[in-house]
């Protein structure tokens, strides 16, 4: 079946560094790839998302580019603070326009 | 400004009862979901609903079944729980297909 991995499962960083998580996914149809920030306890929450006509999206900090040549879409977080420790999900949609989901980052921001 | 509300938030449930998962949305959205989240793994779509009175299932819907009477609610209900379905469920909901879904904040179920 279609999967999207996620890659690293943990990711610890310096205050102030940048900090860049990886997915690859499998179905070719898929066009729709956002990016949810989990906090312990919440739920989900979308903080980017990036269409397949598009190669790059920026928010402030917060960037997501797209190569669909090689299935591949990264989160990129720039000059790091304590409030973005968490956990980052990946996914993308597939032909049927539901979500697969990658297992996770769990992301510590060292001060 | 309550966005997706789940109830309850914790349960404690003994094998083979039955229980019901409500989730309420206020932002008049078509899309309704069912996801569950296991350690180690990303969540995983149960059941969704495109409308008012349509359900369909999703990658995990052994063991589940779902309502959807009136449009900003969704229910999952478990017949007979059994201990692999100790979980974490998260309801979400989006405009359209394609569109940002808006989590509640999950219901904590353990299966003893």
């Amino acid at each position: 079946g279609e999967n999207v991995e996620q890659h690293p499962s943990t990711l610890s960083v310096q205050e102030g560094d940048s900090a860049v998580i990886k997915c690859t996914y499998s179905d070719s149809a898929s066009n729709y790839f956002p990016w949810y920030k989990q906090e312990l306890g919440k739920g989900p929450q979308l903080i980017i998302d990036i269409r397949s006509n598009v190669g790059e999206k920026k928010d402030q900090r917060i960037a997501v580019t797209l190569n669909k040549t090689a299935k591949h879409f990264s989160l990129h977080i720039t000059e790091t603070q304590p409030e973005d420790s968490a956990v980052y999900f990946c996914a993308a949609s597939m032909s049927n326009y539901q979500l697969i989901w990658g297992a996770g980052t769990k992301l510590i921001i060292k001060p | 400004n309550a966005g997706v509300t789940q109830t309850p938030k914790f349960r404690v449930l003994k094998t083979g009862q039955s229980m019901t998962l409500l989730c309420a949305q206020d932002m008049n959205h078509e899309y309704m979901y069912w996801y569950r989240q296991d350690p180690g793994m990303g969540l995983r779509l149960i059941h969704y609903s495109v409308g008012e009175g349509t359900t369909a299932k999703g990658e995990v819907p052994d063991g589940y079944n779902v309502s959807r009477l009136k449009k900003q609610n969704f229910l999952l209900g478990l017949e007979s729980a059994a201990p692999s379905q100790t979980s974490v469920y998260f309801c979400a909901s989006s405009y359209a297909q394609g569109q940002p879904q808006h989590f509640g904040d999950g219901t904590r179920l353990s299966i003893l």
